[in-house]
């Protein structure tokens, strides 16, 4: 049973423009949630994050929105950059989880010059 | 963040050996985590690593085929014992401080 979704595999984006990924989750247990990009041959490094107490997290170009009700959280990364290709993790930890993450299957985000 | 040291980053491994990977962290932490991920796939948790006690491990992960060892708040390492070619993976280690989990840069294990 897959906690935590991300349903495109792959996605391609125009330097410049908008770059939207999303995640949906099951568990209403969740209350802390996490964006990471990964390159081939490095680990994970963290983006950005958003409690569940909030709806909005911004950090310069990258933006994620959670939406409770729905169960989806969303990262936007505006204005895509060459450098943005990389495969981005969504994930998520439940509140009695001791701090164990689960994590979405990823989605390779791929930047067009 | 901390900053974490994994080695060795990649080996290949004839099937029947064992491979200890190591993690080394800058500063003191409590919780460590060893993921393995798996051609394609996400990160699957193996176990939580914290000093002083056993490590618990998640569900279809056993202690004989991954021990692990945490001797300080710096330091730990993984074990993929008597090695098969599903146990190619990418194994990483993560440490928690405060609500930041940071990653090694992973061990690519290809097993012949």
């Amino acid at each position: 049973d897959q906690q935590v979704k991300q349903n495109s595999p792959s996605l391609s984006v125009q330097e410049g423009r908008i770059s939207i990924l999303n995640c949906d989750y099951t568990n209403s247990m969740f209350d802390y949630f996490l964006w990471y990009k990964k390159y081939p041959a490095e680990g994970p490094t963290f983006l950005i994050s958003i409690s569940s107490i909030k709806d909005k997290n911004e950090d310069g170009r990258f933006t994620v929105f959670l939406n409770k009700s729905a169960k989806h959280l969303s990262l936007h990364i505006v204005p895509s950059q060459p450098g943005d290709s990389a495969v981005y993790f969504c994930a998520a930890r439940s509140m009695d989880s001791n701090y164990q993450l689960i994590w979405g299957a990823g989605t390779k985000l791929i930047i067009k010059p | 963040s901390a900053v974490i040291s994994q080695k060795p980053s990649r080996d290949i491994c004839q099937r029947g050996t064992s491979l200890t990977i190591q993690c080394q962290v800058d500063s003191q932490v409590t919780m460590m985590f060893w993921y393995r991920q798996q051609p394609g796939q996400s990160l699957t948790l193996i176990a939580t690593a914290n000093q002083g006690s056993e490590a618990t491990y998640e569900s279809g992960f056993v202690i004989d085929k991954f021990p692990i060892s945490r001797p300080n708040l710096t330091f730990s390492t993984l074990t993929v014992s008597n090695m098969s070619p599903e146990d190619s993976s990418i194994y990483l280690c993560s440490v928690l401080q405060g609500n930041g989990y940071t990653f090694g840069s992973g061990t690519r294990l290809t097993v012949v």
